[in-house]
């Protein structure tokens, strides 16, 4: 199957500072990447739609420039949390979406998640 | 916007035995997909099974199969010989064509499977 991997898979920074979170399609061209958000026992949250080399589409309530979304190739994604402080402390998961023969278009495949944890 | 519903906060079942776990949505689409993946401790999302609306039939992946009801939007979840190993989170989830194809998930059903 393809896979997604997320890295780092745990952060612990100092309030104030950026943190930023890298997701990768490792066997696959991702024609878009999703970000959520996931407080514990919650369910998930979708941040915003990214396509490769085009701005991101955030979700209303989502505050595009704290939360920095990046797709610069076909197997990147980034989030970048700037000048993070102890709300954003969460679970974000990416998941990417692919085209292709072998993969269906309506397909997610998720990555294992980062746990950011804001002091 | 569309909503995804599930009532059922918690459920514990006996291992082999039989649970069904329910999910409504509300959407004024025609053309749509469904789907239930189970988030187990490790927080990875796992795809269990997937549905188009267009297809009448009902979906079936080994001991998981759905119950489509697409007048009345619903698609509830029934997982056979239930093992130690479904212990997890049951995410239902609504996508459609636009927003590239966006999930929309339900709250989420913690389903227990004891001995």
């Amino acid at each position: 199957g393809a896979v997604v991997s997320q890295h780092p898979s745990w952060v612990i920074c100092k309030s104030g500072t950026s943190v930023k979170i890298e997701c990768r399609s490792l066997d696959f061209q991702a024609t878009t990447m999703f970000w959520y958000r996931q407080f514990p026992k919650q369910s998930l949250m979708l941040m915003a739609t990214s396509n490769e080399g085009s701005k991101a589409t955030y979700e209303q309530g989502v505050e595009k420039d704290k939360f920095l979304i990046n797709h610069a190739s076909l197997t990147l994604s980034t989030l970048t949390v700037t000048s993070a402080h102890p709300e954003d402390s969460s679970f974000y998961i990416c998941s990417a979406r692919g085209d292709s023969a072998r993969i269906s278009y309506n397909e997610q495949f998720f990555g294992p998640g980062t746990r950011l944890t804001v002091l | 916007a569309q909503t995804v519903t599930q009532s059922q906060p918690e459920m514990s079942v006996q291992e082999a035995e039989t649970v069904t776990l329910s999910c409504t949505y509300d959407t004024s689409e025609s053309n749509y997909y469904l789907f239930w993946y189970k988030q187990p401790p490790s927080r990875q999302m796992i795809l269990v099974i997937r549905q188009e609306a267009y297809k009448q039939q009902n979906a079936t992946e080994n001991r998981f199969s759905v119950n489509f009801q697409k007048a009345a939007k619903s698609f509830s979840l029934k997982i056979s010989d239930s093992q130690l190993g479904d212990t997890a989170m049951y995410f239902c989830a609504f996508m459609k064509q636009g927003r590239g194809y966006a999930l929309n998930f339900g709250k989420g059903t913690s389903l227990l499977v004891t001995p």
